[in-house]
C-alpha cells in the first residue's frame, strides 16, 4: 500500500521567513495530493492541493511543487506569519479501484514573533 | 447548516468494552472515512467507504469494525479487541472524483477523543 513520509516533524521560523515542508510517497500510481492544516484543538482542513498532471500550485503565500519521477512533494509558505502556527499534514490519493487517502505524520509549524 | 457531525466528544471505555462513535454527514458526499490520530504519528486510516453497504480496511483496521447502512452515517465500533485504543479519532466524508483531473477534498469532523480506563 500506499506510504507517505514526511519531514520535518517540527519546525520554528522567524516571523516573515519562508517554511518548506517535504514529502515523499511510495506509490506511483497516487494521483492527487492534498495538504491540510490544523489549528490546536481543531479539526484538519484543506490549504492547497495539486494533482498529478500538474508541477506547482500558487495560492497567495503558499505554494506546493511535485516531483512525479523522484515521487516527493513540498508545501511552501512565504512570509509566515504567527496564524500560521499549526500541524501541517500532507496526503497522497492512490487513483485504483477504491481512492484511499494516506498522511504523513505531521509537521508542527512554529512561526516566532 | 452543512457539516459532519462526531458523538461523542469525549468518550470514557474500561477495559473488554465494545464502544460506539458516531459519524453523521448531510454533505450528501459518497465517501467516508475514519482517521486515528496519535501524537507524533499523523492520521492513520482504520476504515474507509465509498459507497453504502461496501467499505474496505485501512492500515490499522484490526480491532475495529464499521457499517454503512445509510449514505449519511458511518459509525465505528472500537472493540475489546483492540490492544491500544485510547486515541483521538477523526471522521471524514468527500465527494469521489477520479481520474487524473479529479480532487478528493476530505471534510473532517470535530473528532470524538476516547480514553480507556
Amino acid at each position: 500500500g500506499e506510504n507517505v513520509e514526511q519531514h520535518p516533524s517540527t519546525l520554528s521560523v522567524q516571523e516573515g521567513d519562508s517554511a518548506v515542508i517535504k514529502c515523499t510517497y511510495s506509490d506511483s500510481a497516487s494521483n492527487y495530493f492534498p495538504w491540510y492544516k490544523q489549528e490546536l484543538g481543531k479539526r484538519p482542513q484543506l490549504i492547497i492541493d495539486i494533482r498529478s498532471n500538474v508541477g506547482e500550485k500558487k495560492d497567495q503565500r503558499i505554494a506546493v511543487t511535485l516531483n512525479k519521477t523522484a515521487k516527493h512533494f513540498s508545501l511552501h509558505i512565504t512570509e509566515t506569519q504567527p496564524e500560521d502556527s499549526a500541524v501541517y499534514f500532507c496526503a497522497a490519493r492512490y487513483s485504483g479501484g477504491y481512492q484511499k487517502v494516506t498522511f504523513g505524520t505531521g509537521t508542527k509549524l512554529q512561526v516566532i514573533p | 447548516d452543512g457539516g459532519i457531525t462526531q458523538s461523542p466528544k469525549y468518550l470514557f471505555r474500561k477495559e473488554g468494552q465494545n464502544v460506539t462513535l458516531s459519524c453523521e454527514q448531510n454533505l450528501n458526499h459518497d465517501a467516508m472515512y475514519w482517521y486515528r490520530q496519535d501524537p507524533g504519528q499523523g492520521l492513520r486510516l482504520i476504515y474507509y467507504s465509498q459507497i453504502v453497504n461496501d467499505f474496505q480496511k485501512g492500515d490499522i483496521a484490526e480491532g475495529y469494525s464499521v457499517s454503512r447502512e445509510k449514505k449519511e452515517s458511518f459509525p465505528l465500533t472500537v472493540t475489546s479487541a483492540q490492544k491500544n485504543p485510547t486515541a483521538f479519532y477523526l471522521c471524514a466524508s468527500s465527494t469521489e472524483q477520479g481520474g487524473d483531473s479529479g480532487a478528493n477534498v476530505l471534510t473532517f469532523g470535530a473528532g470524538s477523543r476516547l480514553t480507556v480506563l
